[in-house]
């Protein structure tokens, strides 16, 4: 069956670089996610990617694909304290026209340090 | 951008009673949205696969009886958690897909539900 796994825990200082992986193993996905659980509160789309895409940018977001691994991650620059949160990979399964049936990781919970 | 709203965002209810939480789109048509369940500190569980007009598709596991999902119309999902326990206490949340293909899933706030 699809599996989505995340490491559970990162911790960066503010301003450096934070990268959140990410890896799945249905090859069929279309659509890779990231989103962004702040404590109590819903989910938040970051950023997504198509699966024949290998980078995708976003200001401060960057989106790595390596398809033949099966590898997603998520590169946050500068990252700053209000990026502290939990970060969830999530991929698209496409049943037979059935979209937006997300498959998630366990989420990555980032610590910015001051 | 796309909005799916939920209410409540927080609910207690009495064991035994049955509770409504609604999820609704704001700016478009969704004939497909989806409820999820998380448990503290655990990733999101896809309960069932709500369709405008026709049955939920619901997961392995999770009681249609119990969770009772109706989807009258493209704009508006409603789960009914019936006979509550403190059990069925948790994060439920639910999202919608705009545009074609699924390129981008919203999500709502989120409800949290406490039986007591």
């Amino acid at each position: 069956g699809e599996d989505v796994e995340q490491s559970l825990f990162l911790s960066v200082r503010e301003g450096d670089s934070s990268v959140i992986n990410c890896t799945y193993t249905d090859s069929s996905s279309t659509y890779l996610y990231w989103y962004k659980q702040e404590p109590g509160a819903g989910l938040q789309l970051l950023t997504y990617i198509f699966s024949n895409m290998d980078m995708k940018q976003d200001q401060r977001l960057t989106v790595l694909l390596n398809k033949k691994d099966k590898h997603l991650s998520l590169r946050i620059a500068d990252t700053q304290t209000g990026d502290s949160a939990i970060y969830f990979c999530a991929e698209s399964i496409d049943y037979g026209g059935s979209q937006g049936n997300l498959i998630f990781g366990k989420g990555t919970k980032l610590s910015v340090k001051p | 951008g796309a909005v799916v709203s939920q209410h409540p965002s927080r609910v207690i209810c009495k064991s035994g009673t049955s509770v409504k939480i609604e999820c609704r789109s704001l700016d478009f048509q969704a004939t497909t949205m989806f409820w999820y369940r998380q448990f503290p500190k655990k990733s999101l569980m896809l309960m069932a696969t709500s369709n405008e007009g026709s049955k939920a598709t619901y997961e392995q596991g999770v009681e249609k009886d119990k969770f009772l999902i109706n989807h009258a119309s493209l704009t508006l999902s409603t789960l009914t958690v019936t006979s509550a326990h403190p059990e069925d206490s948790s994060f439920y949340i639910c999202s919608a897909a705009a545009g074609f293909a699924g390129n981008t899933i919203y999500f709502g706030e989120g409800s949290w539900l406490t039986v007591v």
